[in-house]
């Protein structure tokens, strides 16, 4: 069954850095998108991505965040000036359409550690 | 604003045992709702997925049915296993978004022991 991969699995950075998440979605899905999960917390939705822009963000993708799909497979998310409170597990996900009947993947995670 | 809840927080039943999971929802003009599997420290795994106009999907052992008019889904699994021990997450679609945004709910943590 395809898959949506994320890499790293684990990532610490120090406070104020750059971080880059990266995501390969499902070959032919057209819809992507990045949440996150807070310890303890909520799933969030960050932001979804279509024909290659921002199609809808949350209050919490600021300025420091941003995404790209850089060359047709890959999906990343680059977070700038890291904080404390950017720490969290990161879920990359695609979907064939946005009709009703289709659904999510999800990859396994990135778990993002700032220090 | 769409609010999504599920009760119970936590669950620890028998192996054999059927057990139902809850999730309501504020805004009863969603356009589908979607169970997840979360194993710790790990992706979700998507279950089953209902839209607005269907009362139930099934796979399996698991059951999910919709009453969008009173905002509310259950998740029925049949003879749970230890297998099944994981937390699992309802979210929803709509009202409000065109690009399919979900909204979660915090999750019921299940415990099947054997």
């Amino acid at each position: 069954e395809p898959e949506v991969t994320q890499t790293p699995s684990h990532q610490v950075t120090q406070m104020g850095q750059e971080v880059i998440l990266r995501c390969v979605p499902i070959s032919n899905h057209l819809y992507f998108y990045w949440y996150r999960q807070i310890l303890g917390q909520k799933v969030e939705f960050l932001v979804s991505f279509y024909n290659n822009e921002i199609s809808e963000k949350s209050e919490i993708f600021d300025d420091r965040f941003s995404v790209e799909r850089p060359d047709g497979s890959n999906f990343t998310l680059k977070i700038r000036s890291t904080k404390l409170e950017d720490s969290a597990m990161y879920f990359c996900a695609s979907r064939l359409s946005r009709g009703l009947s289709y659904g999510y993947t999800f990859g396994s995670g990135t778990r993002l550690t700032v220090v | 604003k769409q609010e999504v809840t599920q009760i119970p927080a936590a669950l620890s039943v028998p192996e054999g045992e059927n057990l139902v999971l809850n999730c309501s929802f504020t805004d009863s003009a969603i356009y589908n709702l979607q169970w997840f599997r979360q194993d710790p420290g790990k992706g979700l795994t998507s279950l089953l997925l209902i839209q607005s106009s269907q009362r139930e999907q099934t796979s399996g052992r698991l059951n999910a049915s919709l009453d969008k008019s009173s905002g509310r889904s259950t998740l029925y699994i049949a003879a749970s296993q230890p297998g099944d021990s994981a937390t699992y997450l309802c979210a929803v679609t709509g009202p409000g978004t065109s690009y399919g945004k979900l909204t979660f709910g915090q999750g019921t943590i299940l415990t099947v022991h054997p």
